[in-house]
């Protein structure tokens, strides 16, 4: 059974980096492709951006200019770094595994999340 | 972009009752949708994918079904452990893929 955790701080002041990491076990990060997302205080979920096995990204445009996405096939772990933070980014982080099965796409195992607080 | 849009946004319902959540798209994404269930501080959780796919290890009693811009999630008994919220997501546009705002399904 495919596991991720995600690991980093709870806590981030204005305008520093986030870095968070997902750790993936029970399968091989170089296959399938990784994705970020997070759900603010009260609100829906909202897609970061993806890693696929080729090193390729997507971002979401409404964040593009502030994330990065990396993997680390040695270690089984792929990261989230997200700068400029404000109190808007302040919400729970998803990493989750996507799937493709022909041109259908699918996010099938998802980490439990991790709450990320922006204060100085 | 494409826009999702789910009702309701909550309701109220007992178990053993049948309900049904509509996702509507904001233009024809085919069957390119997933629906999620997801309880607070756990994982989201796959049901359905490509609108009418049920993931391996979830329930026949969760239906998907619609295409072009009109979905439902149809759960023909609900369960005690149904009661959570559930999202669709469309996978249409490259890169994936908007999520609905939504709908919370409380006990009644």
């Amino acid at each position: 059974q495919v596991h991720l955790q995600e690991s980093g701080p709870g806590l981030v002041k204005p305008s520093e980096t986030l870095s968070l990491t997902c750790t993936v076990s029970g399968g091989s990060i170089s296959t399938y492709y990784w994705s970020w997302i997070r759900q603010p205080p009260g609100k829906g979920l909202e897609w970061i951006g993806s890693i696929y096995h080729s090193g390729n990204t997507n971002y979401n445009p409404s964040l593009t200019s502030r994330v990065t996405i990396s993997v680390d096939t040695s270690k089984n772990q792929f990261s989230l770094r997200l700068n400029s933070m404000t109190a808007a980014d302040s919400a729970i982080y998803y990493c989750a595994r996507g799937r493709a099965s022909g041109s259908y796409r699918v996010f099938d195992f998802w980490g439990q999340g991790t709450l990320v607080t922006v204060s100085s | 972009d494409i826009q999702m849009t789910q009702s309701p946004s909550s309701l109220s319902a007992s178990v053993g009752d049948r309900l049904t959540i509509t996702c509507r798209a904001s233009q024809n994404i085919n069957t390119y949708l997933n629906w999620y269930q997801h309880k607070p501080g756990e994982a989201p959780k796959v049901l359905i994918y490509a609108a009418s796919n049920l993931q391996n290890g979830v329930p026949s009693r969760f239906i998907g079904s619609g295409s072009g811009t009109e979905f439902t999630l149809t759960i023909s008994s609900l369960q005690p452990e149904d009661f959570a919220t559930y999202y669709c997501q469309q996978t249409y546009s490259i890169p994936p893929g908007t999520f609905g705002q939504g709908t919370k399904v409380e006990i009644k």
